[in-house]
């Protein structure tokens, strides 16, 4: 059973910076790319960032372009969204998503986490 | 970037009726569109994926149709469950999602 768990959320100042983790379990994580997805009242449901399973390529939304970074570590089953010069649009839950595909960034999502919430306010 | 349009924004029909979602893109992305529920407090859930593909579990009652720029999701006879939000999501391009569909109960 494909478990994912993100954490790091919190309530953040314009301009902070944030880390985002993903434990990922219950299927072979290194044989997938992985996403980020975001949620807010203000976007819907958002495409933010993908990370190719050895991690040598990232693609980002023009949103987060410059701003955000994701990076993985196979050896833990884990994946990270570091999130620097925040801004109050990027408030929202953020979700660690496993696509159906194990390759591509045109992907469908069959398994996400819970979700993180980030709150940038003043 | 392929925008997603969906509608009735809100659908309000009683147990046993039937539901008609419309997803509409920008432009055509063939038939790579997928359907997901969302109920509150949880994570979106794969329903549908390349227009009628059910993912596993999905009764029959949640059915896909569509192709180029113009999708449907169809719930027959609805049950209290299916109370959720609704989102199509294409794969044509870089992902995009529809700003979703309330059914309510």
């Amino acid at each position: 059973q494909v478990h994912l768990v993100e954490s790091g959320g919190g309530v953040v100042q314009p301009g902070g910076s944030l880390r985002l983790s993903c434990v990922a379990s219950g299927f072979a994580f290194s044989d997938y790319a992985m996403h980020w997805v975001r949620q807010s009242p203000g976007r819907g449901l958002e495409w933010l960032t993908h990370i190719r399973n050895d991690g040598t390529n990232q693609w980002y939304a023009d949103s987060v372009l410059g701003r955000f970074t994701i990076s993985r570590d196979n050896s833990k089953n884990t994946m990270d969204l570091q999130m620097d010069s925040l801004r109050p649009e990027d408030t929202g839950v953020y979700y660690c998503v496993k696509p159906v595909a194990a390759s591509g960034i045109r992907s469908y999502f069959d398994s996400w986490g819970l979700g993180t919430q980030v709150t940038v306010s003043s | 970037e392929i925008v997603l349009t969906q509608s009735p924004a809100t659908l309000s029909l009683s147990p046993g009726e039937r539901a008609t979602l419309s997803c509409r893109a920008s432009q055509s992305v063939s038939t790579y569109l997928a359907w997901y529920q969302q109920k509150p407090g949880q994570a979106p859930r794969l329903l549908i994926s390349d227009v009628s593909n059910r993912a596993t579990g999905i009764p029959a009652r949640f059915s896909g149709s569509g192709s180029g720029t113009d999708f449907t999701l169809v719930i027959t006879s609805l049950e209290p469950e299916d109370s959720a939000m609704y989102y199509c999501q294409q794969r044509s391009s870089w992902p995009s999602f529809g700003g979703g569909s309330k059914v309510e109960i």
